[in-house]
């Protein structure tokens, strides 16, 4: 695709339910991150891999928070035993080798809403 | 542990006025900044990076190592630079884990009024 592509756009769920964020990067990007964005709030970093380097989870905000990602493609953040304020807009970015200087290029996010 | 503070979540001006948005780092190695922006139901997309040394949209930001900031300038507000403006940092320690890997500030909301 031409872009970052992230799914689903929108995810109303259930306080206690597990949710599953998908984000495909730009073919070739080496670098992925996961950021979260509360409401009138700013970036929050919640983990960045890396080519075949171990994963920097520095960000995940607690055990309920993971993420995975298949070689150089597809990524899915899950959130486990959701609660409602994980409530945020969860921005997926791409970069091509996670180079510092390189731009990053964000999707357009998944809009989670825990009820 | 690499930081960006942007002091002001909210700046407001007349259009035709000049504009400034703070942001002050802490890093210890040679840092690589950057200023993102994010129109009204836009992505968020890159505006400038300091290595660049650019102008984009009348936009500039200098490198102050001395001060530790990268403000974000422009003489002539217009109405369409209304946005989220984050300042970015770059970890630039290559071999490690986090290598390339952006810290964000927390946004400025700048609204230009006419």
């Amino acid at each position: 695709g031409a872009g970052v592509s992230q799914s689903p756009s929108n995810k109303v769920t259930e306080k206690g339910k597990d949710v599953e964020l998908r984000c495909d990067p730009i073919s070739g990007h080496t670098a992925l991150y996961w950021y979260r964005q509360r409401l009138g709030q700013g970036l929050e970093f919640l983990i960045y891999f890396q080519g075949n380097s171990a994963p920097d989870k520095s960000g995940l905000p607690s055990d309920r928070f993971s993420a995975e990602r298949t070689g150089e493609s597809v990524s899915t953040l899950t959130i486990q035993r959701t609660q409602q304020e994980d409530s945020a807009v969860y921005l997926c970015a791409s970069s091509p080798q996670g180079l510092a200087g390189n731009t990053i290029y964000f999707g357009e996010g998944s809009w989670l809403t825990v009820v | 542990a690499q930081r960006v503070t942007q002091p002001e979540k909210l700046l407001s001006v007349f259009k035709g006025a000049p504009v400034e948005l703070k942001c002050n780092y802490s890093y210890s190695g040679s840092p690589e900044l950057f200023w993102y922006v994010q129109y009204s139901r836009q992505r968020l997309q890159l505006l400038l990076r300091h290595i660049s040394r650019e102008s984009i949209k009348g936009f500039t930001a200098d490198l102050n190592k001395g001060e530790t900031s990268f403000h974000l300038k422009k003489p002539f507000a217009q109405e369409e630079d209304s946005a989220m403006y984050y300042c970015a940092l770059s970890d630039s320690n290559a071999g490690g884990t986090s290598y390339g890997k952006l810290t964000f500030g927390q946004g400025t909301i700048l609204t230009v009024h006419p």
